[in-house]
C-alpha cells in the first residue's frame, strides 16, 4: 500500500518562530488533507489540498502532486499551535479507495 | 451547522466484554468512516459506510463491525474485547463517499480495556 512519511517527527519552537512540516507519499493520490490534533484528541481540518497552494491566516500549505509531497507552513507560531500535525492521503478508486495517515509531526511551541 | 458527534466520549470495559460506539455525522453527509488511533500503530482505517452500505474495510479482525442507519448515523461494535483494543476511536463524515471527499472528524471515543 501507499506509504506516507512526515518530517520532522518532533519539533520544538519558540513563540514567534516559523516552521515547515513535510509530508511525502509513495504513490499518486486523489486528495490530501492536513489536520491538527488538539490535546483532547480531535482532528481539526486545516487544509484540503490535492494540489496547489492555499493559505489560511498564519498557515499555508502547498502540494506538488507530481513530486509526491506536501508542505505545511506555520508562521509566527503561537503556543496554541502545539499538538500533532497529520497529513492524510486518499488513494485508489471507488470501493478500493482508502485514507492513509502519516505518522505525524509533534510540535511544541514554548514561550 | 453541528459537527460530528461521537458518544460516549470515554468508557472503560474489561476483557471479553463488547462495546458499541455511536457517530452522528454532519447533517447532509452520507459517508461515515471509522479510525482507530493507538500510540504504537498510529491512525488506522477501520471501515467506511455510505448510504447504509459498507464501501470499504481496513485490516481488522471480524470482532470489529459496524453499520449505518437510514439517517446516516453509524455505530461500530467491538466484541470480545482485548487489552490491545484500548484506543481512541475516531469517526469522520463526508458529503462524498470514497475518493474525493473532505473529511470532518468528531472528538472521538476513548476506550480503555482492563
Amino acid at each position: 500500500g501507499i506509504q506516507v512519511e512526515q518530517s520532522p517527527p518532533d519539533l520544538i519552537l519558540q513563540e514567534g518562530a516559523n516552521s515547515t512540516l513535510r509530508c511525502n507519499f509513495s504513490d499518486s493520490v486523489n486528495n490530501l488533507q492536513w489536520f491538527h490534533q488538539n490535546p483532547w484528541g480531535q482532528l481539526i481540518n486545516l487544509f484540503y489540498i490535492p494540489s496547489g497552494t492555499k493559505q489560511n491566516g498564519r498557515l499555508s500549505a502547498t502540494t506538488v502532486a507530481t513530486e509526491r509531497y506536501s508542505l505545511l507552513y506555520i508562521s509566527s507560531s503561537q503556543t496554541t499551535d502545539s499538538g500533532v500535525y497529520f497529513c492524510a492521503v486518499e488513494s485508489g478508486t471507488g470501493t478500493a479507495s482508502k485514507l492513509t495517515f502519516g505518522t505525524g509531526t509533534r510540535l511544541q511551541v514554548t514561550l | 451547522k453541528a459537527g460530528v458527534t461521537q458518544t460516549p466520549r470515554y468508557l472503560i470495559k474489561t476483557r471479553g466484554q463488547q462495546v458499541t460506539l455511536s457517530c452522528s455525522p454532519i447533517s447532509g453527509h452520507r459517508s461515515v468512516s471509522w479510525y482507530q488511533q493507538t500510540p504504537g500503530q498510529g491512525l488506522q482505517f477501520l471501515f467506511e459506510y455510505f448510504s447504509e452500505t459498507q464501501r470499504n474495510k481496513g485490516n481488522f479482525p471480524g470482532r470489529f463491525s459496524g453499520r449505518q442507519f437510514s439517517n446516516s448515523r453509524s455505530e461500530m461494535n467491538v466484541s470480545t474485547l482485548e487489552l490491545g483494543d484500548s484506543a481512541l476511536y475516531l469517526c469522520a463524515s463526508s458529503s462524498l463517499g470514497g475518493a474525493g471527499g473532505e473529511l470532518f472528524f468528531g472528538e472521538g471515543s476513548r476506550l480503555t480495556v482492563l
